[in-house]
């Protein structure tokens, strides 16, 4: 069955814009996660939706948000792009979404700003 | 949220087995201890979870001490395609099951 598809793989921004990023988890799962993967600070929890509603948030500021479709697809925005956003943004899905069940993690999508 | 803590690094020779460790040692009741693996340019991928007893896949196994302070991922056979950075990751049950990623431990091979 087809795996975690994040597109785009790439992008390149400037400064002040903003970009979406979008996630189809593998069929029938109904939880999606997002992550930012930088050099400095490694892999960082940014939220998660199960059944279009957010369950749970990390510690970033409001510029990032996301949201999730009847279809368990997802999508994160980044609003008022810094240089200190460019990272490899990664989305996972699994079934429940609670502690027992493994991840499935998309190749991710490599925002550069500039 | 419970944290966890690993090497930096680790090195192995081809065919020999692996002890990766990590230590929670603020780990609730209701964590599940996972492990997940990174190859360079690709996406973290599943390796193993537990949560109190022994557990043995096709990949690994991860052994759990006994007060769940600590736990190993354990390697049979490394290869050279097991290089990679392993994560070492406490997930809460229910609905706020949130994901907390520390450094990783990168795992070097030797042929």
């Amino acid at each position: 069955k087809a795996g975690v598809t994040q597109t785009p793989r790439y992008l390149i921004k400037t400064r002040g814009q903003q970009v979406t990023l979008s996630c189809s988890p593998i069929s029938g799962h109904r939880s999606v996660s997002w992550y930012q993967q930088t050099p400095g600070q490694g892999l960082q929890f940014l939220f998660e939706y199960f059944s279009e509603t957010q369950r749970n948030k990390g510690n970033f500021p409001g510029r990032f948000s996301g949201r999730q479709f009847s279809n368990s697809r997802s999508e994160m925005n980044v609003s008022t792009l810094e240089l200190g956003d460019s990272a490899l943004y990664l989305c996972a899905s699994s079934l429940s979404g609670s502690g027992t069940g493994e991840l499935f993690f998309g190749e991710g999508s490599r925002l550069t700003v500039l | 949220d419970a944290k966890t803590t690993q090497p930096n690094s680790m090195e192995s020779n081809e065919e020999e087995p692996v002890h990766l460790p990590c230590n929670h040692s603020t780990i609730s009741g209701t964590d599940y201890i996972h492990w997940y693996r990174q190859l360079p340019s690709q996406g973290p991928e599943y390796v193993i979870h537990g949560l109190t007893s022994n557990v043995n896949n096709r990949m690994a196994s991860l052994a759990i001490a006994e007060d769940r302070k600590s736990s190993t991922l354990i390697l049979h056979r490394a290869t050279l395609r097991d290089a990679a950075v392993y994560y070492c990751i406490l997930r809460s049950t229910g609905a706020n099951s949130k994901l907390t990623f520390g450094k990783g431990i990168t795992l070097s091979v030797r042929p």
